[in-house]
């Protein structure tokens, strides 16, 4: 399996709602991340875990949790979300980096967001 | 800063003609340039990566540190080319995972 798996595709949440990103790779890679990515923008990353432990929070607003059960799964967690945090989310997942070189990041389909 | 620059927001060629999509970096150390594509309703995917110095599709890059670029570039473009590039740079730290970091991205038009 050389896929990263996303779900749900498509989600409409109402600003008081609680909801769940999840995502999913079987590549035995133990570097996963969260980006966001609006409209004709490129990624900006959110999240890196390595090791299942959190290793790089860009500032995030808290009412993003990110969550690591184990090595294979991501969730992202959100709660109260604003309109303007409507965007695709996506996941990433890739071997930890050599002493000189890193990985490739391999891509989710992502999950498209939309907050009422 | 880490910075990566992509000054073209869409490159229009016809099929057959030469392209090349521009990016520079902004690194004071050794940095790590891949080309990302996305093709329409695809995921986000791996080109190329420069220490691999290898062609993908046709297509290549060749990263030149005096004038910090890793230009992306292929003799013939096809239709199927046609897709947004995003330039990324992935920074060394002293851990093991690092930040990687996209260009504004180049959408490529290639025209029959």
């Amino acid at each position: 399996d050389t896929e990263v798996t996303q779900t749900p595709k498509h989600l409409v949440m109402g600003m008081t709602n609680k909801k769940s990103l999840k995502c999913e790779q079987h590549m035995g890679h133990r570097a996963m991340y969260w980006y966001k990515q609006k409209a004709k923008k490129p990624p900006e990353l959110m999240f890196v875990y390595s090791y299942e432990k959190l290793s790089i929070n860009e500032s995030v607003p808290s009412r993003f949790s990110p969550e690591c059960p184990n090595s294979s799964l991501l969730n992202l967690h959100l709660h109260a979300l604003q309109p303007e945090d409507s965007a695709l989310y996506l996941c990433a997942s890739s071997h930890l980096g050599q002493v000189l070189h890193n990985s490739p990041l391999h891509f989710g389909n992502g999950t498209r967001l939309t907050v009422t | 800063a880490q910075r990566v620059t992509q000054p073209e927001k869409l490159l229009s060629v016809f099929k057959g003609a030469p392209v090349e999509l521009k990016c520079n970096y902004s690194y004071s150390g050794s940095p790590e340039l891949f080309w990302y594509v996305q093709y329409s309703r695809q995921r986000l995917q791996l080109l190329l990566r420069h220490i691999s110095r290898e062609s993908i599709k046709g297509f290549t890059a060749d990263l030149n540190k005096g004038e910090t670029s890793f230009h992306l570039k292929k003799p013939f473009a096809q239709e199927e080319d046609s897709a947004m590039y995003y330039c990324a740079s992935h920074r060394h730290g002293s851990s093991n995972t690092g930040k990687l970091i996209f260009g504004q991205g180049t959408t490529l038009q290639v025209k029959p």
